[in-house]
Parts: structure tokens; sequence; C-alpha cells
């Protein structure tokens, strides 16, 4: 599987926006985008996912590198339901599970 | 209805005991999925279920019995294990085609003793 790099821990306090990075230098064509969060003691659940185009939804923003080989998903005003932690994900057209990565823990200041 | 169950929320268990973890979905999802996650870490996959039928193992030991008695249902049967077990069992479905979002239940903490 193609692997991800996401930083351990970022902070952003609350009602601001939150550019969480994400780089996937060795992705491949097929390769989707897929954003998870995992709120405190719940499963995972989606937040959105992309190909190439930039892509929006009512959690969030994916901004996806011309090139693929980056993404950032923006929180647009973020709120203390958001601390979660993180994962960006490559999973290509196939029917392949999700494998995650170390993900981003995302603290939220009032 | 997309909602993912689990039962039960905690299980205590001894290293001899026997136990069943058990998920369920109404969603009609056709990939059902077990992963073990332990604190402070990313979810691992354990075991993948497409059409009732078990199409991967990561290599879990022998302890851990998945099984798929339906396409609603998923059991994880528990035998013998160890402390070092002890972990949040998360199951997730779905739908079996491509890149379709998959959806987690809220998991079982299990302590083995």
């Amino acid at each position: 599987d193609a692997k991800t790099t996401q930083p351990n821990s970022m902070e952003s306090n609350e009602e601001e926006p939150v550019h969480l990075p994400c780089n996937h230098s060795t992705i491949s064509g097929t390769d989707y985008i897929h954003w998870y969060r995992q709120l405190p003691s719940q499963g995972p659940e989606y937040v959105i996912h992309g190909l190439t185009s930039n892509v929006n939804n009512r959690m969030a923003s994916l901004a996806i590198a011309e090139d693929r080989k980056s993404s950032t998903l923006i929180l647009h005003r973020a709120t203390l339901r958001d601390a979660a932690v993180y994962y960006c994900i490559l999973r290509d057209e196939g029917n392949t599970p999700l494998v995650f990565g170390k993900g981003t823990r995302l603290s939220v200041i009032a | 209805d997309t909602e993912v169950t689990q039962t039960p929320k905690h299980l205590v268990m001894g290293m001899t005991n026997k136990k069943s973890l058990k998920c369920e979905q109404h969603m009609g999802h056709r990939a059902m999925y077990w992963y073990k996650q332990k604190a402070k870490k990313p979810p691992e996959l354990m075991f993948v279920y497409s059409y009732e039928k078990l199409s991967i193992n990561e290599s879990v030991p022998s302890r851990f019995s998945p099984e798929c008695p339906n396409s609603s249902l998923l059991n994880l049967h528990l035998h013998a294990l160890q402390p070092e077990d002890s972990a949040l069992y998360l199951c997730a479905t779905k739908p079996e085609a491509g890149r379709d979002t998959q959806y987690f239940g809220p998991g079982t903490r299990l302590t083995v003793l």
C-alpha cells in the first residue's frame, strides 16, 4: 500500500479554520485519497474523499495538489467536537479494506 | 439506517474463558471487517468477509476465530486470550463494490486478565 505521512499532532483555536496536511509522494494513478476521523471513545467515521479535483461536503473540504503528492483536509470553523484523530488513507479502485496510518491528533482550544 | 452495532460494549475475561463479540448491520452491506486497536495506536485490520466468506486473514492467531453466519451478522470468537490481546475491537462494513465508504461500529473494549 502507498504510504501517507501526517504530523503527529496539531492544535487549533475554536471557530478558526484548520488545515491538516498529508503527504503521499508514492501515490499511484488509481489511488483515491480518503480521510476518516476517530472521535474519543468512538469508531472511525468517514469525512471525505477525492481523486484529483478538490472536494467539498458538509463536514470539510479536501484540497489535492496538482501532482497529487499531497493533500490538505480543511475544517472551515473548528469546534470542540472536531477534536479527534484524523487519518489520511490511500485506497485504490479495487475492493481493498482501509489500512490506517498513525494519523494526526487534533486538539481544539476554546 | 447507517448504523453498525457491536455488543457487548465492554468485556472482561480471564485467559481460560471463551467469549464472543458480535457485530450487526442492516444496510445490506456484503463486506464486513474486524479491526483491533490498541491504546493510542491506529486500527489494525484482522479479518475481511466478503459475501459471508472469509477473504482476508491478516495472520491473526488462531485464538481469534471469526464467523459470518449471515449477511447481517459478524462474530469474533475468543478463546485462551493473553493479556496483550486487551484492546478495542472494531467492526466495519461496506457495500461490496469498489471504493465505497466503510462504516464503523463503536467497538467492544476487551480486557483480558
